[in-house]
Order: structure tokens, then sequence, then C-alpha cells
């Protein structure tokens, strides 16, 4: 299985930006997709998606979250962070079955 | 709006087994795919298996092999997930979730069940 890893946690000033990573055991890249999604999940609720194949906004998400990263590293970019953006973010990637999260990263407001 | 409504919570025996179910709305539900996640308590995503609606063909983890049965009801729009032989460790939230359009990754999250396994 494609492990992972994202740091638990992450704490940045209001107006700031976060940046939050990834890396996948192995590549999540093929010659035409890189095959890494970003997730927000706030407390009690259920998971939203926010970036797909890496870089692609999801429909209704704020232009303050970007995603960016190939092969084996990547990064979702919140900038500037607001009060709002509270929450753990997963990515997890496509790139073989069985499909796979990272552990999340929580993300509070210093 | 795409919806994706599931059934409520539930408490069941160790050794039983239950089904909840996804009713999905306001798209072609023959058209996409649907997955379902397993969320413990404090931790992070699982996912358990996949179903195509539109012609009932399944994949799913490997670990969840004989744990999970994924079926769809095309009738009514409705995707199930049976889960067997439950223990402690079945204790979670399992959430539905659309298949995107151009891939496999989530769209659309039902609001998800929580089974809590006990005697």
């Amino acid at each position: 299985d494609i492990v992972l890893t994202q740091s638990p946690a992450l704490a940045v000033s209001l107006g700031q930006r976060a940046t939050i990573s990834c890396r996948a055991s192995q590549s999540v890249s093929t010659s035409s997709y890189t095959l890494m999604h970003w997730y927000q999940q706030k407390p009690g609720d259920q998971p939203k998606l926010l970036i797909y194949d890496a870089s692609n906004l999801a429909s209704g998400i704020p232009a303050r979250f970007s995603g960016s990263g190939s092969g084996t590293d990547f990064t979702l970019t919140i900038n500037p962070v607001q009060a709002d953006d509270v929450a753990t973010y997963y990515c997890q990637q496509s790139r073989e079955l069985p499909l796979t999260f990272g552990s999340g990263t929580k993300l509070e407001i210093k | 709006q795409v919806q994706l409504q599931q059934s409520g919570a539930e408490l069941v025996k160790p050794g039983s087994s239950v089904k909840i179910s996804c009713k999905a709305s306001g798209y072609t539900f023959t058209s996409y795919g649907m997955h379902w996640i397993k969320q413990q308590p404090g931790n992070g995503l699982e996912w358990i298996g996949w179903i195509y609606p539109g012609n009932g063909n399944t994949k799913y983890n490997q670990k969840f092999n004989g744990k999970a049965t994924l079926t769809a009801d095309k009738s009514s729009s409705t995707a199930y997930m049976q889960l067997s032989s439950l223990t402690s460790e079945d204790s979670a939230v399992y959430f539905c979730a659309r298949q995107g359009n151009s891939g496999y990754y989530f769209d659309y999250w039902g609001q998800g069940v929580m089974v809590t396994v006990s005697s």
C-alpha cells in the first residue's frame, strides 16, 4: 500500500500562510496525471474536497486554497489563513488500490 | 444539488451484522462510483471499497474482504454497505462518498453513520 505521511499539527497566525505537506512512499504521478487530492474536515462533519489531481481547485472552494507537487512530495497552501480554516486536512492518493489517506494535519490558529 | 443521505446511528452486538444505507439525489446514480470510508474515533480515514451502481461492479480494500459487502439499488438510487461478524474494532463512523468526475477522489460525502459495537 502507498503510505502518505503528514505532520500532525501546524499553528499559524491569522492572515498568514499555512503550508501543509504530504509525502508519499512512492510516486503517485503518471505520465498524464498527478493523483493526489486534499480534503478538509471540521469536527463532527464529513470531509470536504478541496483540491483534486494535485492542483485543481474543487467547485466552490475559495482561491485561498491551492495545491502543488509531483512524484512523492505535495503541498496544500492556505493564504491567507482565516479563523474558519481551523480543521484537519487530509491528503489522499489514487495512484494505486487500495486508495489511502494521510493521517491528517490539524491546523490551529496561534 | 447532489446529496448523499445516510441512515441513522446503529448500536449493535458483537458477532452480529449491520446494513447501512446511502440515498443519492441530484445526479444520475448509475453514472458515478460510490465509495465507502471508515473513520474510527480520533483517527484518520480508511478506504473500504467501491461500487459502480451502473453495473454492480465492486472493488474492496483487501483488509475489508469478508467484512464489508457493497450493493446498490438502482430503482431507489441507494447504496448499501453490510458489515458482518462485528467486533469493537468495527465501531466507527462510516461515510459514503461519490467518486469524482475525473478520477478516484471523492467530491460529495454523506454525513456519516456512527456504528457502535457493544454488548
